[in-house]
């Protein structure tokens, strides 16, 4: 089982609608988890953090984090064309929090 | 403030050279960290500095690759005898401090070997 899974996509929403990714991950002893979203051609740019159970609300994201399923999830209400982009889960892993391991990334579509 | 810089943007070069990449990190960020990117693939980590010591290199793929951070401030990753497995894009993030803090990244280096 990899470490951080996340559905490849592509998620197809169209412009205002709620965009859910969800992200699952292996270590039940996990603490913190990322989301990371990366236009085309891009590097990795960090919009979301969350370091303990619940939601987390960030303008028009929301992070969610269940540690008893464990699952990661963003939610990003009222999409724009704008928010297209790959988002990457990343969490510390099996063997240490210092670095991150990322999943292959979900792609996200807005259409207009 | 600015953020993390890499050079150079982009790298050519032919197998068997040698090649350095380098960061430069979030000024007063102790944590430098390197990750590797595939096409479709999300980042892989490389290898992790904590001010000058690398605290963490258990993903370098081989004795080809090493990296160091003199001064606790800028990083060179080097690469000898490349191989067209190589090819990627070379990321470098900084962070304040070691532990679980967000790490932010440079805009990378794409690296191909002909």
């Amino acid at each position: 089982q990899k470490e951080v899974e996340q559905n490849s996509g592509p998620l197809s929403v169209p412009e205002g609608a709620i965009a859910s990714l969800n992200c699952t991950y292996s270590d039940r002893g996990s603490q913190s988890f990322f989301w990371y979203r990366q236009y085309s051609g891009k590097s990795p740019e960090l919009i979301m953090s969350i370091y303990s159970n619940g939601d987390k609300e960030d303008g028009r994201f929301t992070a969610q984090l269940n540690k008893a399923s464990q699952y990661v999830s963003l939610l990003i209400r009222d999409s724009q064309p704008s928010d297209s982009a790959t988002y990457l889960c990343a969490g510390p892993g099996n063997t240490g929090f210092q670095k991150l391991v990322f999943g292959t990334g979900t792609r996200l579509l807005v259409s207009p | 403030g600015a953020g993390v810089s890499q050079t150079p943007s982009n790298k050519v070069t032919e197998k068997g050279k040698y090649v350095e990449l380098r960061c430069d990190p979030i000024s007063g960020h102790t944590a430098l960290y390197w990750y590797r990117q595939s096409l479709g693939q999300g980042p892989e980590f490389l290898i992790y500095f904590q001010g000058t010591g690398a605290a963490d290199d258990s993903g370098l793929p081989n004795d080809r690759f090493f990296a160091v951070r003199p001064e606790g401030s800028v990083s060179t990753l080097k690469i000898q005898r490349t191989e067209r497995g190589d090819s990627a894009v070379y990321l470098c993030a900084s962070s304040p401090d070691g532990g679980d803090r967000e790490q932010y990244f440079g805009p990378g280096t794409r690296l191909t070997v002909t």
